[in-house]
């Protein structure tokens, strides 16, 4: 059974950083691209950031681009999102997402449960 | 870039069908195969329900099809049941090596 369980959401000032962390399990994880995908308070899907199988290539979302590295360590299977420069508007559950080889493809077909990133003074 | 057009809500009754639209533009839906829908519970994750324009993931009832005419993708849903209210979600892959969302479609099953 594919399991997808994010940590490291919080509290965090305007300007501070964080690292999430998505732990997965039930699939091979190397083969795997895999995005991670938020939603502000009451609003609809965003896509933050995608890397490739085996830890290639890595895409972001203009929003973050510069203040976000998406990062993959595969002898841990985790998946990790560090974030800097932290702003109001990266209030949001960040969702973990797996997709097939190339991010692109395929949609992302499992999904965590979502940690809550709170940037408030 | 701005979030993909879909309509804020629809709605249908019991058994009846339902069409979703979704806008883009040549850069995204336009010019590429890699269309994907998403339906969402309240307080739930997202699930996937359509890949690559018309493909169901298994599990996925075939009540669902997706579809795609030049820049605008289609989700529909025939039979429609209780448990299909939902907010729906379109996602296309971009010129610009993105992914995009649309703005996501409140489904009410009367």
């Amino acid at each position: 059974e594919v399991q997808l369980l994010e940590s490291g959401g919080g509290l965090v000032q305007p300007g501070g950083s964080l690292r999430l962390s998505c732990a997965a399990s039930g699939f091979t994880f190397m083969n795997s691209a895999m995005s991670w995908v938020r939603q502000a308070p009451g609003k609809g899907l965003e896509w933050v950031s995608s890397i490739g199988g085996y830890g290639g290539a890595t895409y972001y979302a203009h929003s973050v681009k510069g203040r976000f590295t998406i990062s993959r360590d595969n002898s841990k299977n985790t998946l990790y999102l560090h974030m800097n420069s932290l702003r109001a508007e990266d209030t949001a559950i960040y969702y973990c997402a797996k997709g097939e080889v190339w991010f692109g493809e395929s949609g992302m077909g499992y999904w965590g449960q979502g940690t809550l990133v709170t940037v408030s003074s | 870039q701005s979030a993909l057009t879909q309509p804020a809500s629809v709605s249908g009754s019991l058994g009846q069908s339902i069409t979703i639209s979704c806008i883009g533009t040549s850069n995204d839906i336009g010019g590429y195969k890699y269309v994907s829908w998403y339906q969402q519970h309240p307080a739930k994750a997202p699930k996937l329900m359509i890949y690559d324009v018309n493909n169901r993931p298994s599990g996925v009832s075939n009540r669902f099809s997706g579809s795609k005419s030049g820049n605008t993708a289609s989700l529909t849903i025939s039979g429609l049941q209780a448990e299909d209210e939902a907010d729906y979600y379109c996602n296309s892959y971009t010129s610009s090596a993105t992914l995009i969302f649309g703005g996501g479609t409140k489904l009410t099953v009367l």
